[in-house]
């Protein structure tokens, strides 16, 4: 089985300073993991995605994720916070020949001014 | 235009009565997934369908059915809507392609009510 563990459902950070959301993984075999955000009355949107290439992998709006094989983790990071930053982030995991995705409970980032 | 797309965007219905929530897409995908996403829950699995023939049950199947019209639409029923069924519905699709990692790709929702 896979799953996900996102730690802290709320994460305030200050306009300006570093975003660090943490997701750990669950998984028996090499994983697919995804970071999705979420804006107010939208849909999820792909962030970025590991899939066994590059262990750090960049994404959209200046976010990236660094794949630790030993920490079992996948978490989430910014350099510096912007207002529309805001949003709810939600990690996945998917593994090869497994075909659904399992999603995290998700964070919800404030940024503020 | 979108390339998935849900009707309707919002719904209030009453207890016991029939609802279906419609999801069309244009991005050729096989698969077709609907997700129901509840505060501190996350985004949880309905049903999910490779093609037109294939129907699955997710983790959380039970009030709801659903139907694959064609390749392009995926349709979710509640056939005695109650208030737990409460909550913001999504479909997705992805590939079916080797390489395509699962990616999933979001509609842009549909809030149910049942009062």
């Amino acid at each position: 089985a896979q799953s996900v563990t996102q730690l802290g459902s709320h994460v305030s950070v200050s306009e300006g300073a570093l975003v660090l959301l943490r997701c750990n993984y669950s998984s028996s075999v090499p994983p697919y993991l995804f970071w999705y955000v979420q804006y107010p009355n939208q849909g999820l949107q792909l962030l970025l995605k590991y899939t066994s290439a590059a262990t750090l992998v960049k994404g959209i709006n200046g976010f990236e994720a660094e794949f630790k094989k030993s920490e079992t983790s996948f978490h989430l990071t910014k350099p510096s916070a912007h207002m529309s930053d805001a949003a709810e982030y939600f990690c996945a995991v998917s593994v090869r020949g497994y075909q659904k995705v399992t999603f995290g409970t998700g964070t919800k980032l404030q940024v503020i001014p | 235009d979108a390339d998935v797309t849900q009707t309707p965007r919002n719904r209030i219905t009453k207890t016991g009565k029939r609802i279906m929530l419609e999801c069309s897409q244009t991005k050729g995908h096989d698969r077709m997934y609907w997700y129901r996403q509840d505060p501190g829950l996350g985004l949880r699995l309905i049903y999910y369908s490779f093609d037109v023939k294939d129907i699955n049950k997710g983790e959380i199947s039970d009030g709801y059915s659903v139907s694959r019209q064609a390749q392009a639409k995926f349709s979710l029923s509640l056939e005695s809507a109650i208030p737990n069924q409460t909550a913001l519905y999504f479909c997705a699709t992805s590939e079916s392609e080797t390489g395509s990692y699962n990616e999933q790709f979001f509609g842009p929702g549909t809030r149910l009510t049942v009062l």
